[in-house]
């Protein structure tokens, strides 16, 4: 089975450009989920969807930052413009609600880094 | 103070040897617990999810001390394999799915 996909693997930018990165979730997962990872920060939630409809945002740190999900497979970030501490792996994950709580499956990652 | 907190190591041990990390969480109402495992340039994984009562899968051990707010996670006869980096994750809001990642500690196994 795919699991998570993102795209792209590898992103080099120029400060100022505008950024997108993509992903589509596990066939049948009604959670989708964007983090960034950071060696200073660590791992942390940007925004989470559910069902489509984002439902908790707060982890965005700013303006220049925007998700959407226009459909159940496909979701996109985007950063415009960016900036050097822009720079982390940026991850998708994706889960479902089953009896026995529930397991948030991971992409490989997205890595950008903007000059 | 950090709402998951954990001894960000590295801790180096040899293979055979057991080893124990301890994560401290802030929200005592918080309501689900796991550890996961990432591997050097890869995605995170859900390695086990933390019960109340403790519990157990295979070499790892997982328990949840409520009143001290912490968790711990427990390998015995480290292998070599077993060299990665673990993530102490806490859900503070029963029926959301926002999970707060520690930082993380990092262990390596040598032969």
């Amino acid at each position: 089975d795919a699991g998570v996909i993102q795209s792209p693997r590898h992103e080099v930018t120029e400060m100022g450009q505008e950024v997108t990165l993509r992903c589509k979730p596990i066939s049948g997962h009604d959670y989708l989920f964007w983090y960034r990872q950071t060696m200073m920060r660590g791992l942390e939630l940007l925004i989470y969807f559910n069902n489509n409809v984002p439902i908790d945002d707060s982890g965005m740190p700013e303006d220049r930052f925007s998700a959407k999900m226009p459909n159940a497979s496909f979701s996109t970030l985007k950063i415009q413009p960016s900036e050097p501490r822009d720079s982390a792996v940026y991850f998708c994950a994706s889960s479902f609600r089953t009896s026995g709580g529930y397991e948030q499956y991971f992409g490989p990652g997205t890595r950008l880094t903007v000059t | 103070r950090k709402e998951v907190e954990q001894d960000p190591g590295p801790f180096n041990v040899p293979e055979g040897a057991t080893v124990a990390f301890n994560c401290t969480y802030s929200n005592s109402a918080s309501q689900s617990f796991f550890w996961y495992r990432q591997d050097c340039r890869k995605e995170p994984k859900l390695l086990m999810s933390v019960y109340s009562s403790g519990n157990e899968d295979g070499r790892f051990t997982a328990q949840l001390n409520r009143a001290s707010q912490y968790i711990s996670l427990l390998i015995r006869d480290s292998k070599l394999s077993d060299s990665a980096t673990y993530l102490c994750v806490v859900n503070f809001i029963q029926g959301a799915q926002k999970l707060v990642f520690g930082q993380g500690t990092r262990l390596t196994i040598n032969p």
